[in-house]
């Protein structure tokens, strides 16, 4: 069964402040690995898709890369509107005809004036 | 693009009533959408799979029967939570996938509050 598992739960910046996300990952033939973003009481926003191990993409202030264990999302000197939950999303090869996409539980970001 | 549309975006109903959730694409046909649920502070769940014109698979534990999910046209998806009790209250979302390879990226909607009294 595939599992996700993110790191911190939650995690508190001063504007500007850099840091990193963690997502580990088990799953039979990894066939993406996928990091949204969620603001409360809406639907997930997709961010970035990685297949393989060693790619990295960016976006803005986000930087997204892949080990064959984990992925991190880098938050280079984020704004009070980065504050969001950013969940991982892992779709195996055996799961649900490689439809099914498993989440984990998310890391509440908060960043602060 | 890869626009997802959901209706209502909030419902409260009696217990015991029936409850039809809408989720279309805007842009972009979609041969499979994804129906998942997300109790508070806790991750995404999926409930179901839905290709257009054949029956929706469920995941395991999810109640077909309570749970009814229609895909009749490649933009519309419909989520029926029939005889709703206070525990089927909770945050329905559901996902469009854009391509026709499981490789593809599954873009959400932005959910249907359900709240059972």
């Amino acid at each position: 069964e595939d599992q996700v598992t993110q790191s911190p739960e939650a995690l508190r910046l001063q504007e500007g402040e850099s840091s990193s996300l963690n997502c580990s990952y088990t799953v039979s033939g990894l066939r993406g690995l996928f990091w949204y973003r969620q603001d409360p009481g809406k639907g997930p926003e997709f961010l970035f898709t990685l297949y393989s191990a060693g790619e990295e993409k960016e976006k803005e202030r986000l930087k997204a890369t892949l080990t064959k264990k984990e992925s991190f999302l880098h938050i280079t000197a984020p704004k009070p509107e980065d504050s969001a939950t950013y969940l991982c999303a892992v779709q195996g090869s055996f799961t649900g005809g490689g439809n099914k996409l498993t989440f984990g539980t998310g890391t509440q970001l908060k960043v602060e004036l | 693009g890869a626009v997802v549309s959901q209706h209502p975006s909030w419902v409260i109903c009696k217990s015991g009533t029936s409850v039809k959730i809408e989720c279309r694409s805007l842009d972009f046909q979609a041969t499979t959408m994804f129906w998942y649920r997300q109790f508070p502070k806790q991750s995404l769940m999926l409930m179901a799979t839905s290709n257009e014109g054949s029956k929706a698979t469920y995941e395991q534990g999810v109640e077909k029967d309570k749970f009814l999910i229609n895909h009749a046209s490649l933009t519309l998806s419909t989520l029926t939570v029939t005889s709703a009790h206070p525990e089927d209250s909770s945050f329905y979302i559901c996902s469009a996938r854009v391509g026709s390879t499981s490789y593809n990226e599954q873009f959400f909607g932005p959910g249907t509050r359900l709240t059972v009294l």
